[in-house]
């Protein structure tokens, strides 16, 4: 079984700090690594996407990789009361676009006026 | 900007019945998937389809589901006889599928709730 596996939290931050959401999985052969962000109620809405170990920095969102440790992180910097929603891990075994991606529960983020 | 729609955005239907959910893909993308959500649990892929046939299905997909694609835009999920546990947020999703450019774009999705 493929596991992705994240915090539920919810992880409390105030207005202005960094948010550190933390993924691991279990399928050594994945290749595509995605965070989406779920407000309450509507669907996945993606904001990052990484393919090799290292940062990706996308403005106030950073995705971090790390294949040999099956880990891969979102940071946010300078949080935002918007930024309250709860973070998706998603991960694709392969290349291949026709191929699955496995979903985490997902961390409930609640950053505070 | 393209984005994935789906209707209805909302389906009440009494068990055993037969319900269609309608999604348009974006228009250049080649890969279609349905996933679901119930209530309070996580996202959990149904099927994909590429090339007007199913490429990958989960053990959730059973012989009660099946997927069209009618025609050059629309793309459809039929759940044959409706059961109380098929209550959920179903989604469709697309993407481009070459190269890096795998990500997958959700619609909005259809909140099916079986009475």
């Amino acid at each position: 079984q493929k596991e992705v596996e994240q915090n539920s939290g919810p992880l409390s931050v105030p207005e202005g700090a960094i948010a550190s959401l933390n993924c691991t999985y279990s399928d050594r052969v994945s290749q595509s690594f995605f965070w989406y962000r779920q407000y309450s109620g509507k669907s996945p809405e993606l904001i990052m996407s990484i393919y090799s170990n290292g940062d990706k920095e996308d403005g106030r969102f950073t995705a971090q990789l790390n294949k040999a440790s099956q880990y891969v992180s979102l940071l946010i910097r300078d949080s935002q009361p918007s930024d309250s929603a709860t973070y998706l891990c998603a991960v694709r075994a392969g290349s291949g676009g026709y191929q699955k991606v496995t979903f985490g529960t997902g961390t409930k983020l609640q950053v505070i006026p | 900007e393209p984005e994935v729609t789906q209707t209805p955005s909302h389906q009440v239907t009494q068990m055993g019945q037969e319900v269609i959910l309608r999604c348009v893909p974006i228009s250049n993308h080649l890969y279609f998937y349905w996933y679901r959500q119930i209530l309070g649990q996580k996202v959990e892929f149904l099927v994909s389809f590429y090339n007007n046939e199913i490429s990958e299905k989960s053990e959730i997909f059973d012989d009660q589901f099946s997927v069209e694609r009618p025609d050059g835009s629309n793309f459809t999920l039929k759940i044959r006889s409706t059961k109380l546990e098929d209550s959920a947020m179903y989604f469709c999703a697309s993407s481009l599928g070459r190269g890096d450019s795998t990500e997958a774009f959700f619609g909005q999705g259809t909140r099916l709730t079986v009475v």
